[in-house]
């Protein structure tokens, strides 16, 4: 059973800070990362995707890959309010040919001004 | 372009009775997938279709169904629904498989309640 493992939270973090949210996965053969951002009573929204090992950044966000850890992260810098979400971290499942995302259960961030 | 669309938003149903769920993927998208949400479970994979065939069936009872039309607009049937059905349904879209079209962009859902 392939798995995707998130800190539930609540992550509170003050606003301008930098929020680290961290996700580790259990299929070393996993190729495609990505990060949603969801907010409450909303569907998931994409911020990021990965596939290399390193940093990507896109704007105040910044994603992290490790394949030989198996760890992925999302750092947003300057934090806002309106990034309080739940953010959830997912996994291209790939096998069969078919494709599917694992998710993680979601990190809850409170940026707090 | 136009986002994935679901329809309906909402809908409340009695245990017994059956639903289906609609979703227009993002025009040119073959792949549509479909997920459920629920507090304690977070998002589960259903299936996934494309070019009309279910590829991957997630680990759901048979009373789950879909099907893929040669639009790519997909639908998914709950049968004799259960109290635990009650879930937020979620439609994703993407290209092709394969590189940065594995990406996929979700729909607003469907909020189904079971009485």
């Amino acid at each position: 059973q392939k798995e995707v493992e998130q800190n539930s939270g609540p992550l509170s973090v003050p606003e301008g800070a930098i929020a680290s949210l961290n996700c580790t996965y259990s299929d070393r053969g996993s190729q495609s990362f990505f990060w949603y951002r969801q907010y409450s009573g909303k569907s998931p929204e994409l911020i990021m995707f990965i596939y290399s090992n390193g940093d990507k950044e896109d704007g105040r966000f910044t994603a992290q890959l490790n394949k030989a850890s198996q760890y992925v992260s999302l750092l947003i810098r300057d934090s806002q309010p309106s990034d309080s979400a739940t953010y959830l971290c997912a996994v291209t499942d790939r096998g069969q040919g078919a494709q599917k995302l694992v998710f993680g259960q979601g990190t809850r961030l409170t940026i707090n001004p | 372009k136009a986002g994935v669309t679901q329809t309906p938003r909402y809908l409340i149903k009695t245990r017994g009775q059956q639903v289906t769920l609609s979703c227009s993927p993002i025009s040119g998208h073959r792949s549509v997938s479909w997920y459920q949400q629920t507090p304690g479970q977070g998002l589960q994979f259903l299936f996934e279709y494309f070019s009309e065939t279910q590829r991957n069936k997630g680990n759901f009872p048979g009373r789950f169904s879909g099907r893929q039309f040669s639009n790519s607009r997909s639908e998914m049937n709950v049968s004799t629904l259960e109290l635990g059905d009650s879930a937020l349904y979620l439609c994703a879209s993407s290209l092709v498989s394969g590189g940065a079209a594995d990406t996929q962009y979700f729909g607003p859902g469907t909020r189904l309640t079971v009485l």
